[in-house]
């Protein structure tokens, strides 16, 4: 199965600091998303990246958060801000291949923010 | 109304036994359709895309019915390691591959 890594795996801050989640999808794709999903609800998108800009984003995606993927491989999710209801399981994830079953996408083990 | 609806479970089930997931969606312009699975406190993995014509991958069956917006899931002969949580999981047409999910439903299969 295609791997997509995330790190770090777990990551501990304070209200009001910025955070930066590091996804590495998988190479030579275009698309990536990021959900997100808080302990005992249901797993959200929160906003999809093609081709190096923003394709679509939820209403949970605001001002605080925004992507990047700084040097062409690693995929980055910024919370400039954290509130204590931004603590969750946030996964990246991208689909196996180009031109292949792009509907299928593949996620990332996750990285656990809690903001205290 | 929900845009992805699940039985709320937990379901409990001996091992061999059939267990049966049922889902709903709201959109009929949902254009794809998916189960996963998701262990506790881990990634979501997918487990089979879900085709019009109903489709089979060892133990488990999914089906689709577009008419009724009607996703299942049927997994035979249960082992223990099927215990997770099931996740219906719809994308829209249109909607650059954004997936949906329900909430899930919790499997435990018991020895």
């Amino acid at each position: 199965e295609p791997e997509v890594t995330q790190t770090p795996s777990h990551q501990v801050t304070q209200m009001g600091q910025e955070v930066i989640l590091r996804c590495v999808p998988i190479s030579n794709h275009l698309y990536f998303y990021w959900y997100r999903q808080i302990l005992g609800q249901k797993v959200e998108f929160l906003v999809s990246f093609y081709n190096n800009e923003i394709s679509e984003k939820s209403e949970i995606f605001d001002d605080q958060f925004s992507v990047e993927r700084p040097d062409g491989s690693n995929f980055t999710l910024k919370i400039r801000s954290t509130k204590l209801e931004d603590s969750a399981m946030y996964f990246c994830a991208s689909p196996p291949k180009f031109g292949g079953t792009r509907n299928e996408q593949f996620f990332g083990p996750g990285t656990r923010l809690t903001v205290l | 109304r929900k845009e992805v609806e699940q039985d709320p479970g937990p379901f409990n089930v001996p091992e061999g036994a059939t267990v049966a997931f049922n889902c709903t969606y709201s959109n009929s312009a949902s254009q794809s359709f998916f189960w996963y699975r998701q262990d506790c406190r881990k990634e979501p993995k997918l487990l089979m895309s879900v085709y019009s014509s109903g489709n089979e991958d060892g133990r488990f069956t999914a089906q689709l019915n577009r008419a009724s917006q009607y996703i299942s899931l049927l997994i035979r002969d249960s082992k223990l390691s099927d215990s997770a949580t099931y996740l219906c999981v719809v994308k829209l047409a249109g909607s650059n591959y954004k997936l949906t999910f329900g909430k899930g439903t919790l499997l435990t299969v018991n020895p």
